[in-house]
Formats: C-alpha cells, sequence, structure tokens
C-alpha cells in the first residue's frame, strides 16, 4: 500500500490530453513540492516534473504538471505512442520524515 | 554529462550482508545529497535512504532502519549501502540517485540488482 495514491492504469489515443492523478495528506503533498517520474519499458526511472509544476531540460511542455491542497496531477497533451510508460508521483513526508511514491500509473497508448 | 553507475549487487542468501557501490562522475558529487531508490520486480518505486552533502543528515525507509546504513566518500565521488540482515522481501533493483533540490531526484544511475533467496 503505496502513502500516495495514484490509479493503477490509463489510457487515450494519439492526439489525445490525458490526466494522471495523485492523492496524498497533509504530511506529504499538503506540506511539500511534488515530482513525476516517467519510466519508458526496461528503462530507469526519469525525471519529469519537479517542483509541482516545474519541466526539467529537455522534456517536452506537453507534460504538465499541478498541484491543489493534497492532491496532485500530471497532464499530458497531445499524446505520442513514445509516452507509454510508467509515471510515478513522490513528495516528502514530513510524518514519516522520508520520500513517498505513489504506486505508478501504466499509461497505455491506444 | 552526469554518470551514476552502482555496482555490487548479486544473489545473496536471507540473513547475509552486501554492499552496494555507485560511483559518480561528470559533477560536483561533494555539493549533492544523494539517495537510494529500490524498485522489487514488478513493483513501484520505494525510497531507501538519503545522506545529506557532508553526511550530516540521513534518513532511512522504515522498512531498512536498522539494517541498512548509507554513507559517501566525497574525496572518491563515490556513494554506498552497507546492508545487513538481507530479508527476502530487500530483493529489488536499487538505484543511485542525485538530489537535484528538494528531494527530488534528477538523476539516475542504470541500477544494480539484489536478489535475496536461499
Amino acid at each position: 500500500q503505496s502513502v500516495l495514491t495514484q490509479p493503477p492504469s490509463a489510457s487515450g489515443t494519439p492526439g489525445q490530453r490525458v490526466t494522471i492523478s495523485c492523492s496524498g495528506s497533509s504530511s506529504s503533498i499538503g506540506s511539500n513540492t511534488v515530482n513525476w517520474y516517467q519510466q519508458l519499458p526496461g528503462t530507469a526511472p526519469k525525471l519529469l516534473i519537479y517542483s509541482n509544476n516545474q519541466r526539467p531540460s529537455g522534456v517536452p511542455d506537453r507534460f504538465s504538471g499541478s498541484k491543489s491542497g493534497t492532491s496532485a496531477s500530471l497532464a499530458i497533451s497531445g499524446l505520442q505512442s513514445e509516452d507509454e510508460a510508467d509515471y510515478y508521483c513522490a513528495a516528502w513526508d514530513d510524518s514519516l520524515n522520508g520520500v513517498v511514491f505513489g504506486g505508478g500509473t501504466k499509461l497505455t497508448v491506444l | 554529462e552526469v554518470h551514476l553507475v552502482e555496482s555490487g549487487g548479486g544473489l545473496v542468501k536471507p540473513g547475509e550482508s552486501l554492499r552496494l557501490s555507485c560511483a559518480a562522475s561528470g559533477f560536483t558529487f561533494s555539493s549533492y545529497s544523494m539517495n537510494w531508490v529500490r524498485q522489487a520486480p514488478g513493483k513501484g518505486l520505494e525510497w531507501v535512504s538519503s545522506i545529506t552533502t557532508s553526511s550530516s543528515y540521513i534518513y532511512y525507509a522504515d522498512s531498512v532502519k536498522g539494517r541498512f546504513t548509507i554513507s559517501r566518500d566525497n574525496a572518491k565521488n563515490s556513494l554506498y549501502l552497507q546492508m545487513n540482515s538481507l530479508r527476502a522481501e530487500d530483493t529489488a533493483v536499487y538505484y543511485c540517485t542525485r538530489e537535484g533540490g528538494y528531494y527530488y531526484f534528477d538523476y539516475w544511475g542504470q541500477g544494480t540488482l539484489v536478489t535475496v533467496s536461499s
């Protein structure tokens, strides 16, 4: 059971916009910034969004993040086949004194 | 270019020990906090441990507290994870990660597989 809650799966067709939710608590998302990671099949995770809505250099602006209260969302617009991957949210948790991850969402591009 | 290369993984029996290493290059290692994150086969990501630049602050996940020890050698640009009293549930790929800012990991190694089985 992960501390942050994500839907196990999501899907969309090429060109569509999809969103992935991430629900936490007052001690995690409610008090700290949220980060998102993309893990392509067979590879190490890659930082996708940091500090709620910041994109590292090289990440397309099709990817965006937002946070409200104890929840956060990752949005992917103009869905492409290469976006098919697992997506994880993460944040520091003040109560646990550690980083907590969501269980991951497997995105399928139909 | 930033590179993180883990080593030291392998097959061990329950109760045994293993030491993972991470060789860092392409950045000023002593200026960044570092972390270990693991992923059990077919499962999600789990944060394991964090260490600040001068080793002043160290944190562990409850699942490894008292069994694992994180350390670093800034002179050797290296991060370590000493794992004792290993259990089957510690079986995972262990990733070395650089902390780019407030607890986000901007660079990841390729991972090293630890298998705990009798």
